[in-house]
């Protein structure tokens, strides 16, 4: 199956942009959604298809593509941001219907 | 609104079995794909299983293949997994999820439910 790859911990200041990104060779056919996970927490999609944000999901939360690298920026990260964030898109070897990375954790210091 | 209601966890010993059911509510269940995802204790999210809105299409992880069996009861708003030949890395977090569009995005979760598999 095809594999989505997240830098492990990121770090960003109080009020401050962040882009947390996921690369595969899937992406480069197939838009990548997001999900934040707090402790304890199921998971919340924040982006889905181009850049597409659910009700009740803040507008600093915006996603980007290119090539094989999708990015889900946070723009004036906030204290309740602080979570896992992790990438899924659909799987280009047709034998899965989906992919996860392997998450990202999101330290806003 | 919508809701998805996880049930059927717990601790089951290496070899055993277990069935997973997910009541839904607050939207047409039989209009929507959906999917299980599991998650390990302290691990990232790993993708299960997937069942088309009539049932007739099916995927499976290949970690979970020839194990587990999805389905689902359209008439009883309910999504099942059957879980046997269970091993020590089946524990995890299953979590209920329906898909936005065909094979598409996960836009509701359940809570979940741990299965433990431990002698």
């Amino acid at each position: 199956s095809s594999e989505l790859t997240q830098d492990p911990a990121v770090s960003v200041a109080l009020g401050q942009t962040v882009r947390i990104t996921c690369q595969g060779d899937s992406l480069r056919s197939y838009y990548a959604s997001w999900y934040q996970q707090k402790p304890g927490q199921a998971p919340v999609l924040v982006i889905y298809g181009k850049n597409n944000r659910p009700s009740g999901i803040p507008d600093r939360f915006s996603g980007s593509s290119s090539g094989n690298t999708a990015s889900l920026t946070i723009t004036g990260a906030q204290a309740e941001d602080e979570a896992d964030y992790y990438c899924n898109s659909r799987d280009s070897s047709g034998n899965h219907p989906r992919v996860f990375g392997g998450g990202t954790k999101l330290t806003v210091l | 609104q919508v809701q998805l209601v996880e049930s059927g966890g717990g601790l089951v010993k290496p070899g055993g079995s277990l069935r997973l059911s997910c009541a839904a509510s607050g939207f047409t269940f039989s209009d929507y794909y959906m999917s299980w995802i599991r998650q390990a204790p302290g691990k990232g999210l790993e993708w299960v299983s997937y069942i088309s809105s009539s049932g007739s299409t099916i995927y499976y992880a290949d970690s979970v293949k020839g194990r587990f069996t999805i389905s689902r009861d359209n008439a009883k708003n309910s999504l099942y997994l059957q879980m046997n030949s269970l091993r020590a890395e089946d524990t995890a977090v299953y979590y209920c999820v329906r898909h936005l569009a065909v094979a598409g995005d996960f836009d509701y979760w359940g809570q979940g439910t741990l299965v433990t598999v431990s002698s």
